[in-house]
């Protein structure tokens, strides 16, 4: 059974400080792995996606993640947060090539980031 | 930028209660979900349809049924709440659903069951 764990429930950071929340997935297939950000009082919105090709991809508001299929990872880097990032982030998990649309959540962080 | 609209926003009622959550989508997508999220369990996949009529089973569909009335409509039923469902409840949509297809939240239903 393919899963998500995202090792860190909570972190804080300086604004203007960098940032990796991290994330590993276990999955017997290919995996789509994705970011999803949830702002507070509202829905999830992607941040970033992968899929193929070049491990390092980029997503909205400068944030970008690396995959490592040796080490089952999908960590997502932010050289510089703002204010604003403060929210729930989540790692998901895809089982690729289906059609059953089913997705695999992790836990999710919650990022704080202090002025 | 794809919408997906539920209702209520909040919503309480009592064990044993009958509720309907509504979600709809107006960007001709064909999948539809509805997802509970809970504290240390992220989101959780209660039912999905891939077109109207179409139903298809969830991680966690005990409890809960749903019906896909047309390609927009999407809604969750809880026809004997129990306090165990008092969750958070989010409606998405995807064009496709294929792996690595986007899926566009609304904002969430809050149901609490007393």
């Amino acid at each position: 059974a393919q899963s998500v764990t995202q090792p860190d429930a909570r972190v804080t950071v300086s604004e203007g400080a960098s940032l990796q929340l991290r994330c590993k997935y276990s999955s017997s297939g290919t995996p789509y792995l994705f970011w999803y950000v949830q702002y507070p009082r509202q829905g999830l919105q992607l941040l970033l996606k992968y899929y193929s090709g070049d491990p390092v991809v980029q997503g909205v508001n400068g944030f970008e993640a690396e995959f490592s299929k040796s080490n089952s990872s999908f960590h997502l880097r932010k050289a510089s947060v703002h204010w604003s990032d403060s929210a729930v982030y989540f790692c998901v998990l895809s089982e690729g090539g289906t059609n059953t649309g089913k997705l695999t959540f992790g836990d999710g962080t919650v990022l704080t980031v202090k002025p | 930028e794809a919408a997906v609209t539920q209702s209520p926003r909040n919503k309480v009622t009592v064990t044993g209660g009958n509720v309907t959550l509504s979600c709809r989508q107006t960007n001709s997508h064909n999948y539809m979900y509805w997802y509970r999220q809970d504290t240390g369990h992220g989101l959780r996949l209660i039912h999905y349809s891939y077109g109207a009529g179409n139903l298809q089973i969830g991680d966690v569909p005990d409890g809960y049924k749903a019906t896909r009335t047309t390609q927009e409509d999407f809604f969750l039923l809880l026809e004997l709440a129990s306090p165990s469902q008092t969750s958070l409840y989010f409606c998405a949509s995807s064009f496709g659903g294929w792996g690595a297809e986007t899926l566009y939240f609304g904002s969430g239903t809050r149901l609490t069951v007393l």
